[in-house]
């Protein structure tokens, strides 16, 4: 499975709503992640099943779609938002884990 | 509370081996899946290898598949890489991540990570 991610590089204002897409060739139903990877730290989960937040991340990240098309949604961008966005999914037989290339979401 | 802390790394020629540690606290290592995932300098993220809870199911990516192998120590909650043959392209931050359930789909807690600098 091949997870594309667009754009590469996002460039936003704080207070701005940031829309990160991830395509999955060919359909995860909706075995999807997102996670948030800042300078010099490991990634963080923020959304599985490509809509449910995980525990302690705030409202304003959302996550949506099924199959092919899925989409992160920040609301309002904070300044610690600003950082790279990695989508990732599972593949059933043979078992791997594939994430896609990143989104930057740089302050414009 | 829970966490992981990644140890083992360094610099090492190519064809050698290396063994990466990964101690796990707050949580018991036996009722999660596990996962090594790792970063190339300046590049995106690469799952490495896997184990689920029960041991007999480990899956590894293409690319380190033959030439590495995960294995955990329960009496020491404990989750290790055995890296050999190595190669220039396996430098990277290794991280060790807590799998979302017992055959995980996602990881939910991650390392900090360590270092493996292959270089002659």
């Amino acid at each position: 499975i091949v997870l594309t991610q667009s754009p590469a590089t996002l460039s936003l204002s704080p207070g701005d709503r940031a829309t990160l897409s991830c395509r999955a060739s060919p359909s995860v139903s909706s075995f999807l992640a997102w996670y948030q990877q800042k300078p010099g730290q490991a990634p963080r989960l923020l959304i599985y099943d490509a809509s449910k937040r995980a525990t302690g991340i705030p409202a304003r990240f959302s996550g949506s779609g099924s199959g092919t098309d899925f989409t992160l949604t920040i609301s309002s961008l904070e300044p610690e938002d600003f950082a790279v966005y990695y989508c990732q999914q599972r593949s059933n037989w043979p078992y791997r884990y594939t994430f896609g290339q990143g989104t930057n979401l740089e302050i414009k | 509370q829970v966490q992981l802390v990644e140890s083992g790394g360094g610099v090492v020629q190519p064809g050698r081996s290396l063994r990466l540690s990964c101690e796990a606290s707050g949580f018991t290592l036996t009722s999660y899946g596990m996962h090594w995932v790792r970063q190339a300098p300046g590049k995106g993220m690469e799952w490495v290898a896997v184990t689920w809870f029960d041991e007999d199911n480990k899956y590894y990516a293409d690319s380190v598949k033959g030439r590495f192998s995960i294995s955990r120590d329960a009496s020491k909650n404990r989750l290790y890489l055995h890296m050999n043959s190595l190669r220039v392209e396996d430098t990277a931050v290794y991280f060790c991540a807590r799998g979302d359930s017992p055959r995980p789909y996602y990881m939910d807690v991650w390392g900090k990570g360590t270092t493996v600098i292959v270089s002659s």
